[in-house]
């Protein structure tokens, strides 16, 4: 059974760029959350959407969006990168009824 | 919302012997708690979970601990070995529709094991 698949897994990007990362989820899976995970933050709660709607948020700013498609398939955007942005983005997918969480490689953004 | 601390944030062991990793939570309503293994350069992998309605729960060389009282719980694994050698992070969540999918991690336990 295939995991979590997140592209693109590595990206440089400049300041005030936007970025899109995307995210399939395990197969069956309906759910899908996205964490961000820095050094000085740990691992934090973007966002999760279950069945095209976003059930639950986090605490980042409007720069940071996403959707889930009819396929399950998610996507986050963070539009004007700052430096501060530049992190491991990881998608974790589940059939959302439950709180496992199964989670991908992740998606490592570097802003310069 | 929820607090989740962990501790230590570092642990080295010679290989056989024990690890324990311990976490407290703020929130009561906090119903189920992960644990997940993160080697270098890839994502959480789960190994182990627990429920609110269950004080422990084991699986081959690791088992987890839950006191609600207090609100702590605790990953222990035996008989170490090398591979086991990663950061491992603890988590809570109250598995309600309104948070499915939100949990609040420990700032993890960089654990090494030496052979």
């Amino acid at each position: 059974k295939a995991g979590v698949t997140q592209t693109p897994r590595y990206l440089i990007k400049t300041r005030g760029q936007q970025v899109t990362l995307s995210c399939s989820p395990i197969s069956g899976h309906r759910s899908v959350s996205w964490y961000q995970q820095t050094p000085g933050q740990g691992l934090q709660f973007l966002f999760e959407y279950f069945s095209e709607t976003q059930r639950n948020k986090g605490n980042f700013p409007g720069r940071f969006s996403g959707r889930q498609f009819s396929n399950s398939r998610s996507e986050m955007n963070v539009s004007t990168l700052e430096l501060g942005d530049s992190a491991l983005y990881l998608c974790a997918s589940s059939f959302g009824q439950t709180g496992e969480l199964f989670f991908g490689e992740g998606s490592r953004l570097t802003v310069l | 919302g929820e607090n989740v601390e962990q501790h230590p944030s570092t642990l080295s062991v010679q290989e056989g012997d024990s690890a324990v990793i311990k976490c407290t939570y703020s929130d009561s309503a906090s119903n189920y708690f992960p644990w997940y293994k993160q080697e270098l350069g890839k994502g959480p992998q789960l190994i182990i979970d627990i429920r609110s309605n269950v004080g422990e729960k084991k699986d081959q060389r690791i088992a987890v601990t839950l006191n609600k009282t207090a609100k702590h719980f605790s990953l222990h694994i035996t008989e170490t070995q090398p591979e086991d050698s990663a950061v491992y992070f603890c988590a809570a969540s109250s598995e309600r529709s309104s948070t499915l999918g939100r949990l609040y991690f420990g700032r993890g336990t960089q654990l090494t094991v030496w052979p």
